[in-house]
């Protein structure tokens, strides 16, 4: 079966900060992979996708990602940090059975200090 | 075009009750999946329907249950609640096949509390 691993619990960073959150997948074949934010009470949003082609995604809010089948990552990255983005974020894989399923990461905590 | 509605937002129940949960999803999405999201077991999948058929399933005990409508409309049931339910629910709708592969659209969820 396939997994998602996301070995930061929580993270803090200083508003206006580079961040970069890791996410490694387990799977075969070429993955879709997926990165969702859960705002505090909220349901969770769509972030960016990749499929395949351009290894660099670029999502919403500013963020992006990079898939790199050799490391069997797809860490999420912004330049900048708002406060807003204070949030969890989830990676997210379809396992391919005979029909898709999302499998989610154990999610990341972010919060941004001002 | 309006988003995933859940009802119940929030709900109280003891030991031993069972619970419905309602899940609308947008317009034209025929899949709709459910999740449980615990702080200590994270998002767990619990099954997805798909013209009213349940196509997936979790590994969850056969106290959840759900069904679909031809509406595409959604319910899960919870009988003989447990302390351990309790938990945010989320539903999610979405289009089947590529390039909609995976990306689902969330309601703000149902959190249940079992006293």
């Amino acid at each position: 079966a396939q997994s998602v691993t996301q070995p930061d619990i929580h993270i803090t960073v200083s508003e206006g900060a580079s961040l970069e959150l890791r996410c490694n997948y387990s799977y075969g074949a070429t993955p879709y992979l997926f990165w969702y934010v859960q705002s505090p009470g909220q349901g969770l949003q769509l972030l960016l996708k990749y499929f395949s082609g351009d290894t660099l995604v670029q999502g919403i809010k500013g963020f992006e990602a990079e898939f790199k089948r050799s490391q069997s990552s797809f860490n999420l990255r912004k330049p900048s940090v708002h406060w807003s983005d204070a949030a969890e974020y989830f990676c997210a894989v379809v396992e391919k059975t005979s029909y898709d399923k999302v499998i989610f990461g154990p999610g990341t905590s972010l919060s941004v200090i001002p | 075009k309006a988003g995933v509605t859940q009802t119940p937002r929030y709900l109280i129940k003891t030991r031993g009750q069972q619970v419905t949960l309602s899940c609308s999803p947008i317009s034209g999405h025929r899949s709709v999946s459910w999740y449980q999201q615990t702080p200590g077991q994270g998002l767990q999948f619990l099954f997805e329907y798909f013209s009213e058929t349940q196509r997936n399933k979790g590994n969850f005990p056969g106290r959840f249950s759900g069904r679909q409508f031809s509406n595409s409309r959604s319910e899960m049931n919870v009988s003989t609640l447990e302390l351990g339910d309790s938990a945010l629910y989320l539903c999610a709708s979405s289009l089947v096949g590529d390039p909609d592969t995976g990306e689902l659209f969330f309601g703000e969820g149902s959190r249940l509390t079992v006293l």
